[in-house]
């Protein structure tokens, strides 16, 4: 069965460091999405992207912030220099289509801990 | 605005009895609504999701739910508890706004654990 990846599982890194998490959304999947949920607190949209570009992102996903599909399977998540209050679980998902019916797939997530 | 409330932050059943997770959301039009669960050190998977074809509901695993407008509700059912249920569980509303997002709105999650 068709799944979506991230990687890593795990990583930890040093405050004003740059992160990139990585997912390989489902082939013939066209809507991609980062969540995350901070430890104790409910999951939360970050961005949406489609067509290569940004359809809509929360408050959150500031100029630290950035996505991108660098190939035709690739979909990252990058933040320039991160905070403290970046820890968090982050989840990619995708969808076949944007209709508001379609369920989303989402991969295991990656658990990023800022030190 | 869309938006989903889980009543219970924590539910813990005996193995064999019935599991139910409560869930009432707000939508200004017809939602979709879903449910998901995330067991330990995994991925969320989709349970079963309500697209306004049929009001009773039927996923994996025997978990059910009804969709019931007049109390805007929408419960996540399973007749006999498994050990291997407990897990968190998200009840989930698709944002209506149209276009080429329509992101989940996720509720605060119910974790339900199972006694043997």
């Amino acid at each position: 069965e068709p799944e979506v990846t991230q990687t890593p599982s795990h990583q930890v890194t040093q405050m004003g460091q740059e992160v990139i998490l990585r997912c390989v959304p489902i082939s013939n999947h066209l809507y991609f999405y980062w969540y995350r949920q901070i430890l104790g607190q409910k999951v939360e949209f970050l961005v949406s992207f489609y067509n290569n570009e940004i359809s809509e992102k929360s408050e959150i996903f500031d100029d630290q912030f950035s996505v991108e599909r660098p190939d035709g399977s690739n979909f990252t998540l990058k933040i320039r220099s991160t905070k403290l209050e970046d820890s968090a679980m982050y989840f990619c998902a995708s969808r076949r289509t944007g209709g508001h019916n379609t369920e989303a797939f989402f991969g295991q997530g990656t658990r990023l801990t800022v030190v | 605005a869309q938006s989903v409330t889980q009543l219970d932050s924590h539910v813990s059943v005996s193995e064999g009895t019935p599991v139910l997770l409560r869930c009432n959301y707000s939508s200004s039009y017809s939602p979709s609504l879903f449910w998901y669960v995330q067991h330990p050190n995994k991925g969320l998977q989709l349970l079963l999701k309500y697209t306004s074809a049929a009001t009773l509901v039927k996923g994996i695993n025997g978990f059910e739910a009804e969709f019931k407008k007049s109390e805007t509700s929408f419960h996540l059912t399973k007749p006999s508890a498994h050990m291997s249920d407990a897990a968190e569980y998200f009840c989930v509303v698709s944002d209506t706004k149209g276009g080429a997002t329509n992101k989940l709105i996720f509720g605060t999650g119910t974790l339900l654990a199972v006694q043997p």
